[in-house]
């Protein structure tokens, strides 16, 4: 499968801990993106990346919020101190930069 | 905010063509007509997409009024596995600055009776 692949598919965890997502885009799609869909809701853009440079990011993306693409290549998206809240879908695109966007499965996040 | 209207929900008969319809009233010259679609729990998935004319591929077919205020997606037979939440998204060319993200509304959730 050649697709976006996202881990883990499925996070629960305790209010006030710290979790972490990775993505794995298109292999050479050089832009990446995370978004975040709630229960009955589109998804809502976070942030994207170009290579490694991260160039936009949403008012959404709080400062407990880091998401990082070091080699150009797959991405992690931290949430620290995680609230009630948080809980979410969090879903993952890739893109080459003229190109449609294709998304992963997605990790949905339970706090409890 | 989402630049489209969309209706709530359809339904659509098994082997009928669906017609899902999209008003863009407010769409700029260099903007693009996306359609992707969300089966329950999963990603979404890239549909199709045009500017002015219309489009077909082995999905579906877009079609696009001639002002570009509206559109309609078209899956010519549908199946049940076709029952989902399909966006309809106008967004920008790459090269402007914000134009990068999709920015969803809240679909039309279409369900297809056998």
């Amino acid at each position: 499968d050649t697709g976006v692949s996202q881990n883990p598919r499925h996070k629960i965890t305790k209010r006030g801990q710290n979790v972490t997502f990775r993505c794995d885009p298109i292999s050479e799609h050089n832009r990446l993106y995370w978004y975040r869909q709630t229960l009955g809701q589109g998804p809502e853009f976070l942030t994207y990346f170009q290579n490694e440079a991260q160039l936009e990011k949403s008012r959404l993306l709080s400062d407990r919020f880091s998401a990082e693409r070091p080699k150009g290549s797959f991405s992690t998206l931290e949430i620290q101190r995680t609230e009630q809240g948080d809980s979410a879908m969090y879903l993952c695109a890739s893109s080459t930069s003229t190109d449609t966007q294709y998304f992963g499965p997605g990790t949905r996040l339970t706090v409890l | 905010d989402a630049k489209t209207t969309q209706p709530t929900s359809m339904d659509c008969a098994e082997g009928r063509a669906a017609n899902l319809p999209c008003n863009h009233s407010t769409i700029s010259g260099n903007e693009y007509v996306y359609w992707y679609r969300q089966i329950h729990s999963q990603g979404p998935q890239y549909i199709i997409h045009g500017l002015k004319n219309n489009e077909t591929n082995e999905m579906a077919s877009l079609i696009i009024t001639e002002d570009r205020k509206s559109s309609t997606l078209i899956l010519p037979h549908a199946t049940l596995r076709d029952t989902a939440v399909y966006y309809c998204i106008v967004r920008g060319p790459y090269l402007i600055q914000g134009a990068q993200k999709l920015v969803f509304g809240q679909g039309t959730r279409l369900t297809i009776n056998p």
